[in-house]
């Protein structure tokens, strides 16, 4: 069975700082992986996916994340934290031959001055 | 464009009531979908539908019902609520047609339906 990992359900950086959520993933088969946002009593938004096409993807306002095969990691990074960036972030992976995501437990991140 | 509509946003319930969460998008996404949100457990797949007249069990479908009343509308029933249900509910939509590379691949989510049951 497919299934992601995040660790640390929170991260607190200071505004500036770079940015690292982390996310491993179990597949037996090649994954698609995702990583959306939730900003406060809001729905997920995408903020990029990985289709086995380019390793390093880049996503919405500033974030990236690496597909590391070898280490079974898709983590979620951004070189400088901006206050709007506080939200919970979800990695997830997309069960084979299905369009069901499998999320991970997320990650609240949070911003200080 | 409005993308996927969850009502009603809040509600109430008191052990034992019925309701019905209403979803409908207007993107002519054939797979729809419903999860429950709690903290420290993410978000958990209750059903999903990937076509109209099908509906199938997610990780944790007991206690709900689904039904896919055309391809634009995906309901969600809670038969008789029990205080475990207490959780923020998101239907979301796709489009199984479209390859995964494609930019437009993805899941668009409703804003929630924040469920207390008392």
């Amino acid at each position: 069975a497919q299934s992601v990992t995040q660790l640390g359900s929170h991260v607190s950086v200071s505004e500036g700082a770079l940015v690292l959520l982390r996310c491993n993933y179990s597949s037996s088969v090649p994954p698609y992986l995702f990583w959306y946002v939730q900003y406060p009593n809001q729905g997920l938004q995408l903020l990029l996916k990985y289709t086995s096409a380019a390793t390093l993807v880049k996503g919405i306002n500033g974030f990236e994340a690496e597909f590391k095969k070898s280490e079974t990691s898709f983590h979620l990074t951004k070189p400088s934290a901006h206050m709007s960036d506080a939200a919970e972030y979800f990695c997830a992976v997309r069960v084979y031959n299905t369009d069901k995501l499998i999320f991970g437990t997320g990650t609240r991140l949070q911003v200080f001055p | 464009n409005a993308g996927v509509t969850q009502t009603p946003k809040f509600q109430v319930l008191k052990t034992g009531q019925s309701m019905t969460l209403q979803c409908a998008q207007d993107m002519n996404h054939n797979s729809m979908y419903w999860y429950r949100q709690d903290p420290g457990m993410g978000l958990r797949l209750i059903y999903y539908s990937a076509s109209e007249g099908t509906t199938d069990k997610g990780e944790v479908p007991n206690g709900y019902n689904v039904s896919r009343l055309n391809k634009r509308e995906f309901s969600l029933r809670l038969e008789s609520a029990a205080p475990s249900q207490t959780s923020v509910y998101f239907c979301a939509s796709s489009d199984i047609g479209r390859a995964v590379g494609s930019q437009k691949y993805g899941y668009t989510f409703g804003s929630g339906t924040r469920l207390t049951v008392v």
